[in-house]
């Protein structure tokens, strides 16, 4: 069954730091770009960050830079997102998504999301 | 950045209707747009990449089109479960997504 499984979210203070995980099953996993995007409460998508499928390039939105570092582990079929100086406008369900086997490409599967709370 | 601008807010149609739901981009983006759909509670699911290509297993009442700077997407004959919310994205430079549609039942 092809499918992404994130896991690693709940409550953290403000200031505070957190590590997601999402795993992959189902397709070659080392083959795809990978990426984070979050929602949130009652608000649109937004791209926060993606990395090679070599894991050797990652890029990040200017919201989270400096804050967020996403890696990889293509034995694990894994890739991960540590959150750092976390706000409460950090707040969101964060979804990891494939892209495609360069970059720029859309995003084809979705995991089923993980929710970030940062309040006090 | 290039910013999608999605109308409208939200959509009221009756269900065998069709519907059409329309996405700009502030500076051209050739075909480089794709459609999502959201449910309550659940994660997005591509519909559309490249504009008008449909995804595995998306059906063919779902269509989309436009290049350049203005694209739609169109249900041809509403469903029940196609009431959701809507998204464009560009991925032409990084990647950017609309506000959201809202598909509703008249």
């Amino acid at each position: 069954q092809v499918q992404l499984v994130e896991s690693g979210g709940g409550l953290v203070q403000p200031g505070g730091s957190l590590r997601l995980s999402c795993a992959g099953s189902g397709f070659t996993f080392s083959d795809y770009y990978m990426s984070w995007i979050r929602q949130a409460p009652g608000k649109a998508l937004e791209w926060i960050s993606y990395i090679r499928s070599s894991g050797d390039i990652m890029y990040y939105a200017d919201s989270v830079r400096g804050r967020f570092t996403i890696s990889r582990d293509n034995a694990r079929n894994s890739v991960f997102l540590q959150m750092n100086s976390l706000r409460a406008e950090d707040t969101a369900v964060y979804y990891c998504a494939r892209g495609g086997p360069r970059e720029l490409t859309c995003f084809d599967l979705w995991g089923q999301g993980t929710l970030v709370t940062v309040s006090s | 950045e290039i910013v999608m601008t999605q109308s409208p807010a939200t959509l009221s149609v009756s269900p065998g209707e069709r519907a059409t739901l329309s996405c700009r981009a502030s500076q051209s983006i050739s075909n480089k747009v794709a459609w999502y759909q959201q449910r309550p509670g659940q994660a997005p699911r591509l519909l559309i990449s490249g504009a008008s290509t449909r995804a595995t297993g998306i059906p063919a009442r779902f269509s989309g089109s436009g290049s350049g700077t203005e694209f739609t997407l169109t249900i041809s004959s509403l469903q029940s479960e196609d009431f959701a919310l809507y998204y464009c994205q560009q991925y032409n430079h990084w990647y950017t997504f609309g506000q959201g549609t809202k598909l509703e039942i008249k």
